[in-house]
């Protein structure tokens, strides 16, 4: 079965810039997660999708950060523009329904902000 | 929100039986306790979930006492590709379900 796909793994920016990341996940998953992952902490939520619809993003700092889930498959994560201490790992995760506590994760994007 | 306490880092040896300990004094009645294991520029991977007593699979085991304010999660005979960080979450029934994840605890196993 393959995992959750994720791209780029890396991907160095300036300030201001525009980003980014794309994921496909496990297909016939429904629920689709955005994770935000500084070094030394643990992942962070900032939104979920179930099918195309979101269920959360409360912690998606919206004035720069966007997401989408077209026809409930593949997703984007966009930041608009960059700030210093977005430099993270995204990390991409699904699960075959919602709720649930067993997420599949991706091997990430890890983001520099220059 | 329900929160997890975890020890920071943690050292052992191979061959040994590891057991970490997380507090989450605040779980709701219908919250599952699960661990996630991550290495170095990976994402986490599912290890085991429970709701109370004790859990096994192929993996580790986890062990809930009745009050369900702690958990443990087992790892038989380490190996040094065990080294780690090992994650303790809580899923919040009261916020759609999301899964707060704490720094989690760092486990070092030497030869």
């Amino acid at each position: 079965e393959a995992g959750v796909a994720q791209s780029p793994r890396y991907k160095i920016i300036e300030k201001r810039q525009s980003v980014a990341f794309w994921c496909n996940p496990i297909s016939g998953h429904a629920t689709l997660y955005w994770y935000q992952q500084i070094l030394g902490q643990g992942p962070k939520l900032l939104i979920q999708f179930q099918n195309n619809g979101v269920v959360d993003d409360s912690q998606l700092p919206k004035d720069r950060f966007s997401a989408e889930r077209l026809k409930g498959v593949d997703s984007t994560l966009k930041i608009q523009p960059a700030k210093l201490e977005d430099s993270a790992v995204y990390l991409c995760a699904s699960s075959l329904v919602w709720p649930s506590t067993e997420a599949f994760f991706g091997q990430g994007t890890r983001l520099t902000v220059v | 929100l329900a929160k997890t306490t975890q020890p920071i880092s943690m050292d052992s040896y191979e061959g040994q039986e590891v057991n970490i300990t997380c507090s989450h004094n605040n779980i709701a009645t219908n919250d599952y306790i699960t661990w996630y294991q991550q290495f170095p520029s990976q994402g986490p991977r599912f290890i085991i979930q429970g709701y109370k007593t004790k859990v096994t699979n192929e993996v580790a085991s986890l062990f809930i006492p009745a009050d369900r304010k702690s958990s443990t999660l087992s790892l038989p005979r380490v190996s040094l590709s065990d080294t780690a960080v090992y994650y303790c979450l809580v899923g919040d029934g009261d916020s759609n379900y999301q899964l707060i994840w704490g720094a989690g605890t760092k486990l070092i196993i030497k030869p």
